[in-house]
């Protein structure tokens, strides 16, 4: 069966630090692997996606993603966080067929300004 | 283009009552999906209808059922209401392989 792990579910950094959330999934075939983001009072919206290529994926607001197939990884990066950047954040994963998305649990992310 | 939108915004039930969700998705999106996010656990997943039909659903029992409308948009009910049903309930809908894009959610207290 599907899973996806995040490995932190609470983050705390200062601003200006460098962030990376992991994220490993399981499941034997072709993936479409996704983040979202969910800030404060808002409801959940797309971060960045990946389907093929290359795997290293530019989403907005400079946070990139790099899926790393051999190691069944997804992880999330920006080099540089900033106070506004405080939400929480699921990656996702998906069969090719887009069948079904399963989300792991969330990471909470807080920016000390 | 609106987004999805999802009624009510906040529902308040009796434990053994019935609760009756709603979801209109962007217009074009076929697929509607639900999920529950309940407390520290993360979105797990409850059914997906494509084109009228229940093409699918997560490990839920039989009292989480819906349907989906002519017009795509789609109906979660939740039968004899248990505490522990308390969460916030998304709507997705998407274009396949494109990524959701989710409603406010309906949040469900059940006292």
């Amino acid at each position: 069966a599907q899973s996806v792990s995040q490995h932190n579910h609470h983050v705390i950094l200062s601003e200006a630090a460098s962030l990376e959330l992991g994220c490993n999934y399981s499941y034997g075939g072709t993936v479409n692997l996704f983040w979202y983001v969910q800030y404060p009072g808002q409801h959940l919206q797309l971060l960045l996606k990946y389907f093929s290529g290359d795997p290293l994926v530019k989403g907005i607001m400079v946070f990139v993603a790099e899926f790393i197939k051999s190691k069944f990884s997804f992880n999330l990066r920006k080099p540089s966080v900033q106070w506004s950047d405080t939400a929480e954040y699921f990656c996702a994963v998906a069969n090719t067929g887009g069948f079904k998305t399963i989300f792991g649990a969330g990471t909470r992310l807080f920016v000390k300004a | 283009e609106a987004g999805v939108t999802q009624s009510p915004t906040h529902l308040i039930k009796t434990r053994g009552q019935q609760a009756t969700l709603r979801c209109s998705p962007i217009s074009g999106h076929t697929s509607v999906y639900w999920y529950q996010q309940a407390l520290g656990l993360g979105l797990q997943f409850l059914l997906w209808y494509d084109e009228g039909e229940e093409r699918n659903r997560g490990n839920f029992p039989p009292r989480f059922s819906g349907r989906q409308f002519p017009n795509y948009s789609s109906e979660l009910n939740v039968n004899a209401l248990e505490l522990e049903d308390s969460a916030l309930y998304l709507c997705a809908s998407s274009l396949l392989l494109h990524g959701y894009t989710f409603g406010s959610g309906t949040r469900l207290t059940v006292v």
